[in-house]
């Protein structure tokens, strides 16, 4: 039983445009959530969050918008750039505050084309 | 600042050898973590500790796989037999003190069990 899903497994763009990256979750318990991003033979790194009471979070390029009606969120990289090339996961955790113990989609490889 | 270091980066050993995974954390982390990654399941949270106490082990597979953290700058995963299904990466993580601090990775131990 997925709580996390990606849906798409790749997604390729053009550098400059906008990529979106989606993420669907089913419990309705997750109240925080972020987006890691992997590169091969590295270790996921921490790219932006969001907590339940926001729906949307800004860090320059990327932004993360929530909606929790929908169970839905998605990631946005503008523009985007060849060094985004990466699989980016999607985690989302139940704590009410201690975001301990997260629960991961299974990744989306996106490629950015120069 | 050093990441989380763990070793050894890859590992193949015959079925039913004993495996160990080591980690070293952030310096001053309160939390560390011990992932899989397969491609059925995709990343999954086997065990996480605080101040060196196993809090939640729910996501150990078996009795074959146990965890411990004899300190602050040190923690195994232990496999027990080994057996080929064993096969994946494990990852090793650390935060800091705070319910939403991002979980900072190291780069993996390949495991190939055969």
């Amino acid at each position: 039983d997925q709580q996390v899903k990606q849906n798409s497994p790749s997604l390729s763009v053009q550098e400059g445009r906008i990529s979106i990256l989606n993420c669907d979750y089913t419990n309705s318990m997750f109240d925080y959530f972020l987006w890691y991003k992997k590169y091969p033979a590295e270790g996921p790194t921490f790219l932006i969050s969001i907590s339940s009471i926001k729906d949307k979070n800004e860090d320059g390029r990327f932004t993360v918008f929530l909606n929790k009606s929908a169970k839905h969120l998605s990631l946005h990289i503008v523009p985007s750039q060849p060094g985004d090339s990466a699989v980016y996961f999607c985690a989302a955790s139940a704590g009410g505050g201690s975001n301990y113990k997260l629960t991961f989609g299974k990744g989306t490889l996106l490629t950015v084309n120069p | 600042d050093a990441g989380v270091i763990q070793s050894p980066r890859h590992e193949v050993t015959e079925m039913g050898q004993e495996v160990t995974l080591r980690c070293k954390p952030i310096s001053g982390h309160d939390y560390l973590f011990w992932y899989r990654q397969t491609m059925m399941r995709g990343l999954e949270l086997l065990i996480y500790f605080n101040n060196n106490v196993p809090i939640d082990d729910s996501g150990m597979p078996e009795d074959r796989f146990s965890a411990k953290m004899p300190n602050a700058s040190f923690s195994t995963l232990k496999i027990q037999p080994s057996e080929p299904r064993d096969s994946a990466v494990y990852f090793c993580a650390s935060s800091g003190r705070g319910g939403n601090q991002p979980q900072h990775f190291g780069d993996g131990t390949r495991l190939s069990i055969l």
